[in-house]
């Protein structure tokens, strides 16, 4: 099955400063990466997705990257704000609506 | 709100005792999913519908959790004989199949604590 890697595990940056998270994943069959954010007492919540045939993707602060070779995807975030402190997971699928195999998550924590 | 669902949202009971989740997707949502999380980790695969044909169980599902989706509406999750080991966070999440299409948008979770 996939095993999906994430580091780091903690991440503290200054607001305003850059953070990156990265992920490999071990199954050439999977086409699909997603990263969630998860807040204190809520369930994970999609914030940027990327398929496959696509190697970057970015919408305003956040990017993903993807390398299908080197099986490994990052995600970054610039300009980092207070209110992105949270665990964000990656994960990998076959597809968006195939059972998605998670990370282990980075807390990210934004200092003022 | 049109969210995803769960209740109860927190549920503490005695070892051996039963458990039963509830999960009601998003409207007209034709797929669910159940995972669950334990401290620190990400969330695992337990089981998914399509409808209400339940397509796939993972080998986390033992045979003492089962899962429902009567109608192809809301689902359940039951937990018979509780063990200590169960104590997770339950989480749903449910999407729209059209053309192998669909991201899964999570609901809040039942946080099960079993004493």
């Amino acid at each position: 099955g996939e095993n999906v890697e994430q580091h780091p595990s903690t991440l503290s940056v200054q607001e305003g400063d850059s953070a990156v998270i990265k992920c490999t994943y071990s199954d050439s069959a999977s086409n699909y990466f997603p990263w969630y954010k998860q807040e204190l007492g809520k369930g994970p919540q999609l914030i940027i997705d990327i398929r496959s045939n696509v190697g970057e993707k970015k919408d305003q602060r956040i990017a993903v990257t993807l390398n299908k070779t080197a099986k490994h995807f990052s995600l970054h975030i610039t300009e980092t704000q207070p209110e992105d402190s949270a665990v964000y997971f990656c994960a990998a699928s076959r597809g968006p609506d195939e059972k998605l195999t998670f990370g282990t998550g980075t807390r990210l924590t934004i200092i003022p | 709100d049109t969210g995803v669902s769960q209740n109860p949202r927190h549920k503490i009971t005695k070892r051996g005792q039963n458990v039963t989740f509830r999960c009601d997707p998003i409207s007209e949502h034709n797929r669910l999913y159940w995972y669950r999380q334990t401290l620190g980790q990400g969330p695992e695969f337990l089981t998914y519908f399509q409808n209400e044909a339940q397509l796939e169980k993972s080998r986390l599902l033992s045979d003492r959790f089962s899962a429902e989706r009567p109608k192809g509406s809301f689902s359940t999750l039951e937990i018979q004989r509780t063990e200590q080991g169960d104590s997770a966070m339950y989480l749903c999440a449910s999407s729209l199949v059209l053309a192998g299409d669909g991201e899964q948008f999570f609901g809040p979770g039942t946080r099960l604590t079993v004493l």
